[in-house]
């Protein structure tokens, strides 16, 4: 069945430091990748997606890019910042529509310092 | 962007009572929701498909007839844990697709602990 596998958290960065979470997986098929991120004390957001292979995902200064010879969806960014601090969720889907089901990874804290 | 709300937050009951858990799509309607179970440092599991006007479709090892679904309309469905057990504690999540159908909005979670 699908998986999907992110690197062992938690991570903690200093402002400005850039940042790499790593995160691969497993599926049937042409999935679609996400990441969602979850600030505390609220519901997951969407952060960014990529539908098909050499795709880039972008938003609020991270990217990652759909790697399908890694089977991996590594999300970066070249400069946190405080505000940055939250749980990050790699997902996937191998359907489309509105019954399209995800696939979570485990999730990461990062915290980032001042 | 779309809102989907949860009520409550966070409930605590006692063993063998029934949890209600409500998910609503404030600002768009929802013909399918999704509820989750996470448990701490884990990923969210899926629970269950909600469709409007039918029967919940279970994920492998879900009860159906613990973990209640009702979808009666567009913009609410409810997720009952019925006679809850300290091993039902979790946080529940759900999520709706925008009429669209190509981005899932998630719920801020209900924290659910049975004493």
């Amino acid at each position: 069945g699908d998986s999907v596998t992110q690197m062992e958290g938690p991570v903690t960065l200093s402002e400005e430091a850039f940042l790499t979470i790593n995160c691969t997986y497993t599926a049937t098929g042409y999935p679609s990748l996400f990441w969602y991120v979850q600030y505390p004390g609220e519901g997951l957001q969407l952060l960014l997606k990529a539908t098909k292979a050499d795709d880039k995902g972008s938003n609020k200064g991270f990217e990652a890019t759909y790697r399908k010879e890694t089977t991996s969806f590594h999300l970066e960014k070249g400069s946190v910042q405080v505000s940055d601090s939250a749980v990050y969720f790699c997902a996937l889907s191998s359907s489309f529509g509105a019954n399209s089901k995800l696939t979570f990874g485990k999730g990461i804290t990062l915290s980032v310092r001042p | 962007g779309a809102v989907v709300s949860q009520h409550p937050s966070r409930v605590i009951c006692k063993s063998g009572t029934s949890v209600k858990i409500e998910c609503r799509s404030l600002d768009f309607q929802a013909t399918t929701m999704f509820w989750y179970r996470q448990f701490p440092k884990q990923s969210l599991m899926l629970m269950a498909t909600s469709n409007e006007g039918s029967k919940a479709t279970y994920e492998q090892g879900v009860e159906k007839d613990k973990f209640l679904i009702n979808h009666a309309s567009l913009t609410l469905s409810t997720l009952t844990v019925t006679s809850a057990h300290p091993e039902d504690s979790s946080f529940y999540i759900c999520s709706a697709f925008t009429p669209l159908g190509d981005t899932q909005y998630f719920g801020p979670g209900t924290r659910l602990t049975v004493l």
